[in-house]
């Protein structure tokens, strides 16, 4: 089977750092994708990962180790503009598999 | 504006209608999806396009329809649908096919609702 688990919600304070798991077990693996969706809107393009270890741009980070089928997206410097759902997706040849999201509420 | 359009943005239809679903991009990528988007779920991948042939289609029932008559235009054609499947219906596309790891553009989306 495929499994691609993520916390359902998460709630941080402004100005603080929160990092958003996600754990899955495919049948294979070509690379993970992070992405953002705010309410109501479609989701936009935040990280990839495809060697393990930490990708960085900006604000956002994301950290790969393939062995342990696991990845995070670490969010510094929280804005209340973060909020919003946070999709790890895992590729698998031409197939793209999506965790269910987790839901971050940043708090003044 | 992500460069990926879709319309319409919101349909109701019943069981017995026939609707089709378009997507355009304007950012001259050679792939495009179709997913399918409900509450308490996750997002579902339902039809890859490279090169306007079909390279992947996760079990989706018949009563859905894709066709891709070029590089830029994706439709999705509905026929016979069920009230489960109302949903967020999202287009996408990228450079390349999902494996070469190019990052996808997603369309506003189509609202639908079957009665």
């Amino acid at each position: 089977g495929q499994n691609i688990d993520q916390p359902t919600e998460m709630t941080a304070t402004e100005g603080a750092i929160v990092q958003i798991n996600c754990t899955y077990q495919t049948s294979g693996f070509n690379g993970l994708f992070w992405y953002q969706q705010h309410a109501g809107e479609a989701p936009t393009f935040l990280s990839y990962n495809v060697l393990d270890g930490l990708e960085e741009k900006g604000r956002f980070s994301s950290f790969l180790s393939r062995s342990k089928g696991y990845s995070y997206l670490l969010l510094k410097e929280l804005q209340m503009k973060d909020s919003a759902s946070y999709l790890c997706a895992v590729i698998n040849n031409n197939d793209m598999r999506f965790g269910a999201g987790t839901r971050l509420t940043v708090k003044p | 504006e992500t460069g990926v359009t879709q319309t319409p943005r919101h349909l109701v239809m019943g069981m017995t209608n026939k609707k089709s679903l378009k997507c355009e991009q304007h950012l001259g990528h050679n792939a495009m999806y179709w997913y399918k988007q409900s509450a308490k779920k996750p997002l579902e991948l339902m039809f890859v396009y490279n090169f306007k042939e079909q390279t992947e289609n996760n079990s989706v029932p018949s009563r859905f329809s894709p066709e891709c008559p070029n590089s830029s235009h994706l439709f999705l054609h509905l026929h016979t649908l069920q009230p489960e499947d109302s949903a967020l219906y999202l287009c996408a596309s990228s450079q390349d096919e999902p494996s070469a790891m190019t990052e996808q553009f997603f369309g506003p989306g189509t609202r639908l609702t079957v009665l």
